[in-house]
């Protein structure tokens, strides 16, 4: 199994539709949760920290579930500028030196 | 915010030379870079971890004496890709990792790096 495993798409959905992406890590000890959005030949832009209560900005919906160890990401009233691909990275923690373990990545599409 | 220089941006170079790429923390010290490659329309691969004072560790498959990593400072880390080949071209990405207590468990990436080699 996958440190952090998330679903590739590609996810096509029209403009102002809502979308979700899952991704699951297998840590349980894992300490902090996020999600990133890189552009086609950029690095990797910090999206949202993910919390334990869930939190929120703008458009954007982050949860996190320790119980079945993953989180989500909410993106509502879809814009072309959405179009991405959204990393879910995850901080398993001391017991491993604080290492950062990726997803593979989420690609989204949004048509107009 | 945190920024990560990263430089060149983009290099084209002819086969069997080297290529040095820095990674510069601008306002934080960090003693723990990474390393990435990521070929098209595929995710980030981790190369090594790079420690300041001390050798990187690099990931399974990832040959030492190809890809050298020296992390002298607090604030630099670079990649040497020795004797490129085209099958080296890449898009090479770094990140750092502020020491600071406060931001430590966030990832600061650098611009990244196209390589091509011909």
């Amino acid at each position: 199994r996958k440190e952090v495993e998330q679903d590739p798409g590609p996810f096509n959905v029209p403009e102002g539709a809502t979308v979700a992406f899952n991704c699951t890590y297998s840590n349980s000890a894992s300490q902090s949760f996020f999600w990133y959005r890189q552009d086609c030949r950029k690095e990797p832009k910090l999206l949202m920290s993910v919390y334990s209560s869930g939190n929120e900005d703008g458009r954007f919906t982050a949860q996190l579930n320790r119980a079945s160890q993953y989180i989500s990401l909410l993106i509502r009233d879809s814009k072309l500028s959405d179009s991405a691909t959204y990393l879910c990275v995850v901080n398993f923690g001391r017991n491993t030196g604080n290492q950062f373990y990726f997803g593979t990545g989420t690609s989204l599409t949004v048509i107009p | 915010g945190a920024v990560v220089s990263q430089h060149p941006s983009r290099v084209i170079c002819k086969s069997g030379t080297s290529v040095k790429i820095e990674c510069r923390s601008l306002d934080f010290q960090a003693t723990t870079m990474f390393w990435y490659r990521q070929f098209p329309k595929q995710s980030l691969m981790l190369m090594a971890t790079s420690n300041e004072g001390s050798k990187a560790t690099y990931e399974q498959g990832v040959e030492k004496d190809k890809f050298l990593i020296n992390h002298a400072s607090l604030t630099l880390s670079t990649l040497t890709v020795t004797s490129a080949h085209p099958e080296d071209s890449s898009f090479y990405i770094c990140s750092a990792r502020p020491d600071r207590k406060r931001g430590s468990e966030k990832l600061f990436f650098g611009s990244g790096t196209q390589l091509s080699v011909l």
